[in-house]
């Protein structure tokens, strides 16, 4: 079983403030994806990264995958608060056919 | 297209009553899942079903039983509630794709056990 290390835990900041999410594990991984949930909701995939190295970009978020396939980064660029929510990474198993899922990063943005 | 629907949104059991939540999905996935999440937690996975007629344990699935009825549904039992099981369910399915597994929730099923 893959471990998915996320940090922060918590994080609260202003509107128009730059922030980063981390994902770390020991393992590699053959891709990996992030998900939004927002309260009351489930997840929602925002990206998978495929490629070692690779950079995703979707409108103000950039997701980067390590060079190593054992990280990944989420940066939000000038937060909204249409942005708060839980940010979950998910390491998949194609094999077995699931995914692990990380803790989760749980995210407010303040107008 | 629904997507993944769940029944139901909220239920209050005592502790040693029964229930079965349920799971669809129209996307033609040949994988579900069951996963709780915990408050500030992420999703542990109870149980999955990588294909119709089969089922598999995931990291907690103790007080849990499965069934995949068929393609579309995958249901959930707790045969005996404990308030450790208090919790908010989520059914999931995922489809294959360009080398890795993408899944589409459900809205939840938020369970309190008295």
């Amino acid at each position: 079983t893959q471990l998915l290390e996320q940090s922060p835990q918590f994080l609260s900041i202003q509107e128009g403030e730059n922030l980063t999410v981390y994902c770390n594990s020991s393992s590699v991984f053959s891709s990996l994806q992030w998900y939004r949930q927002e309260p009351g909701e489930g997840p929602v995939l925002l990206v998978t990264v495929v490629t070692g190295g690779e950079v995703k970009k979707l409108k103000r978020l950039t997701f980067q995958f390590g060079d190593a396939r054992k990280d990944s980064s989420l940066h939000i660029t000038a937060a909204q608060p249409g942005d708060t929510g839980l940010y979950l990474c998910a390491a998949g198993d194609t094999n077995a056919g699931k995914s692990t899922f990380g803790d989760g990063t749980t995210l407010t943005v303040k107008p | 297209n629904a997507g993944v629907t769940q029944t139901p949104k909220f239920q209050v059991l005592k502790t040693g009553q029964s229930m079965t939540l349920q799971c669809a999905q129209d996307m033609n996935h040949n994988s579900m899942y069951w996963y709780r999440q915990d408050p500030g937690m992420g999703l542990r996975l109870i149980y999955y079903s990588a294909s119709e007629g089969t089922t598999d344990k995931g990291e907690v699935p103790n007080g849990y039983n499965v069934s995949r009825l068929n393609k579309r549904e995958f249901s959930l039992r707790l045969e005996s509630a404990a308030p450790s099981q208090t919790s908010v369910y989520f059914c999931a399915s995922s489809e294959f794709a360009s080398g890795s597994l993408t899944q589409y929730f459900g809205p939840g099923t938020r369970l309190t056990v008295l």
